[in-house]
């Protein structure tokens, strides 16, 4: 069974543009969530999109958006990029009941922005 | 809203246990979880604890009370690929939040 794939694995991008980021989740899994990751914050929660609809959002600006298509692949773009965008981006997948609280994460995507 | 307390460092002695502990304050509370996370690669699931008690899975054991919206990781028998970050997570409602993470390092 494939695990979660994310690509681009790394990617640099100037202030101001625009990045989108994909996921595509583990086989039968509807239920992918978004997370920023960077030094001493943690993993701070985006968005988790559940059958094509955003369920939860978390505390980040309108720059950050995402979408989940029909087969439960997910987007997820950041608008105007500033400095502060440099992270690493999670996206986890699971079967949305999320009964035993466990999600399965890609390898990220690690974002710089210059 | 949401936090979660948990130290940032932890030292600890190969072969010997150690145990990373992890404060909540959340509403709707479902569940704690644990995930680690070595250098470079992705969080991995380690335990969930959605009832007041010890959970056992293998050299790891996690505990959760919900009366005192806190729970513990608990690794025993330490070994040298223990070393990692540690993150407890809750899960609310329909979304998991997660803490800080517990850098983990194991002296030989």
């Amino acid at each position: 069974k494939a695990g979660v794939t994310q690509t681009p694995r790394y990617l640099i991008k100037t202030r101001g543009q625009q990045v989108t980021l994909s996921c595509s989740p583990i086989s039968g899994h509807r239920s992918v969530s978004w997370y920023q990751q960077t030094p001493g914050q943690g993993l701070q929660f985006l968005f988790e999109y559940f059958s094509e609809t955003q369920r939860n959002k978390g505390n980040f600006p309108g720059r950050f958006s995402g979408r989940q298509f029909s087969n439960s692949r997910s987007e997820m773009n950041v608008s105007t990029l500033e400095l502060g965008d440099s992270a690493l981006y999670l996206c986890a997948s699971s079967t949305g009941g999320a009964v035993t609280g466990e999600l399965f994460f890609g390898e990220g995507s690690r974002l710089t922005v210059l | 809203g949401q936090s979660l307390e948990q130290p940032s460092e932890v030292t600890a002695v190969e072969g010997a246990i150690v145990q990373i502990n992890c404060t909540y304050q959340t509403s709707g509370f479902y569940g704690l979880s644990w995930y680690q996370q070595h250098d470079g690669g992705a969080p991995t699931f380690l335990s969930y604890n959605a009832l007041d008690g010890l959970e056992e899975t293998g050299r790891f054991s996690s505990f959760l009370s919900r009366s005192d919206s806190y729970g513990y990781l608990l690794l025993q028998e330490l070994q040298m690929k223990d070393s990692a970050s540690y993150f407890c997570a809750v899960r609310e409602n329909d979304k998991i939040i997660f803490g800080k993470g517990t850098r983990l390092h194991i002296l030989p």
